[in-house]
């Protein structure tokens, strides 16, 4: 199946700096990618929809001005959690639909495990 | 109501057995469904992926989708320790291609 590659898999920061994770479709173009914030032994929160080219759909609840999505080109999207605090020690996963045929699967990356400290 | 309704488990079977997984749900306008298997701390890998009704088989997994019942059910055969995992369903409609609506997922334990 199609490949979403995600890095860095695991991070660590200190509390009030920034951290970047970069989304990638490896061997397909997703115009449009997911990103979803995931605790222990619950199931997934979609946090936003990132659109190539324009500004991210933010699901209720979300801050954009905390978590800073950005989709420049068809293959690649960031997240970056601006100002990290302890409370946003997550699982982060992105996800992207395959667009090269009608079927239209969704495809996760393997998921950034981000602890603030 | 949730519109995905799965139970969390967890299942435990013996090495070999048949596993059967369900979701059910509320919206009878969702036409696509998929089933991801999630290992502790990695993202869901998509195992299955079928569109409207009937059967669908890869290897030992067979995914069913009954929408007169608005249920969908993932066998596997002959479980494997391996398949140790959170099973999610997942589902969308025709008609809002990138909304999806996910189960909670079902935690699997195979003994060996």
């Amino acid at each position: 199946g199609a490949v979403v590659s995600q890095h860095p898999s695991r991070v660590i920061c200190k509390s009030g700096t920034s951290v970047k994770i970069e989304c990638r479709s490896l061997d397909f173009q997703a115009t449009t990618m997911f990103w979803y914030r995931q605790f222990p032994k619950q199931s997934l929160m979609l946090m936003a929809t990132s659109n190539e080219g324009s500004k991210a759909t933010y699901e209720q609840g979300v801050e954009k001005d905390k978590f800073l999505i950005n989709h420049a080109s068809l293959t690649l999207s960031t997240l970056t959690v601006t100002s990290a605090h302890p409370e946003d020690s997550s699982f982060y996963i992105c996800s992207a639909r395959y667009t090269g045929g009608m079927t239209g699967e969704l495809f996760f990356g393997e998921g950034s495990r981000l602890t603030v400290l | 109501q949730k519109e995905v309704e799965q139970d969390p488990g967890p299942l435990s079977v013996p090495e070999g057995a048949i596993v059967s997984l369900n979701c059910t749900y509320s919206n009878s306008a969702f036409q696509y469904f998929m089933w991801y298997r999630q290992y502790s701390r990695k993202g869901p890998e998509l195992l299955m992926y079928t569109y409207s009704s009937g059967n669908k088989e890869d290897g030992r997994f067979t995914a069913q989708v009954d929408k007169s019942s608005k249920y969908i059910s993932l066998f596997i055969r002959d479980s494997q320790p391996s398949d140790s995992a959170t099973y999610l369903c997942a589902m969308s409609r025709l008609t809002n291609f990138n909304k999806f609506y996910f189960g909670s997922g079902t935690k699997l334990n195979v003994k060996p």
